[in-house]
């Protein structure tokens, strides 16, 4: 089975930095394109950031552009999203997610993992 | 980027009745290779979403067939043809015709 299991989650003050982690299992990670997805408090599904299968691609919202990076270990299985200069607007519950096989989209979604951001 | 509109925000239904949940997109989600990439999910209450249909009607692996999806190019249409109890939550089309993947703003189900 397809398994997404995010950690790293934790409160932390305005400015601060958190490093999330993506570990994967149950299918081949390093043909996969991987994306975090966060939800806010009471609000909908927001894409953030995504890495191509290599790793060669990766894409930002505008809103975290310069603040957070995505990388991947493929030998690990396991992606990662470093957090900076984090803001209150960051607050949120981040999934971890799997490009979808065969058509265009997500498949997969992890359980998420909390980001609270306050002084 | 592609924006996305649901209508109704919330549905009060009665158990074993159908409901329906509308979505649309300010343009086109006909990709340039055919296919469009019009997804639904489902959130139930503390859960992650998870995928319901892909590809406007396509049903994905495990979901009950009560659930179907139709439309093209810019509207589109959940149906829940008799509501269960573990319907409920939040529902959500999804967009990956062009990136970014873009969703729209959710559809509560509640039981009346």
């Amino acid at each position: 089975d397809v398994q997404l299991v995010e950690s790293g989650g934790n409160s932390v003050q305005p400015g601060g930095s958190l490093r999330l982690s993506c570990a994967a299992s149950g299918f081949t990670f390093s043909n996969s394109w991987i994306y975090w997805v966060r939800q806010g408090p009471g609000k909908g599904l927001v894409w953030v950031s995504r890495i191509s299968p290599e790793g060669k691609v990766v894409n930002y919202e505008d809103s975290v552009r310069g603040r957070f990076t995505m990388s991947r270990d493929n030998a690990r299985t396991t992606a990662y999203l470093e957090m900076n200069s984090l803001r209150g607007e960051d607050t949120a519950i981040y999934y971890c997610a799997r490009g979808s096989h065969g058509w265009s989209g997500i498949d997969f979604w992890g359980q998420g993992t909390l980001v609270t951001v306050s002084s | 980027e592609i924006v996305m509109t649901q209508t109704p925000l919330s549905s009060p239904v009665t158990l074993g009745q159908a409901a329906s949940i509308s979505c649309r997109s300010s343009r086109t989600l006909v990709h340039n290779d055919g296919n469009t990439y019009l997804t639904w999910l489902h959130q139930r209450p503390g859960q992650p979403p998870r995928v319901l249909i892909y590809k406007i009607s396509n049903r994905f692996s495990g979901v009950p067939d009560r659930f179907s999806g139709s439309g093209a190019v810019t509207d589109f249409t959940l149906n829940i043809s008799r509501v269960e109890a573990e319907d409920v939550g939040l529902y959500y089309c999804m967009q990956g015709t062009e990136f970014p993947h873009t969703f729209g703003p959710g559809t509560r189900v509640e039981i009346k």
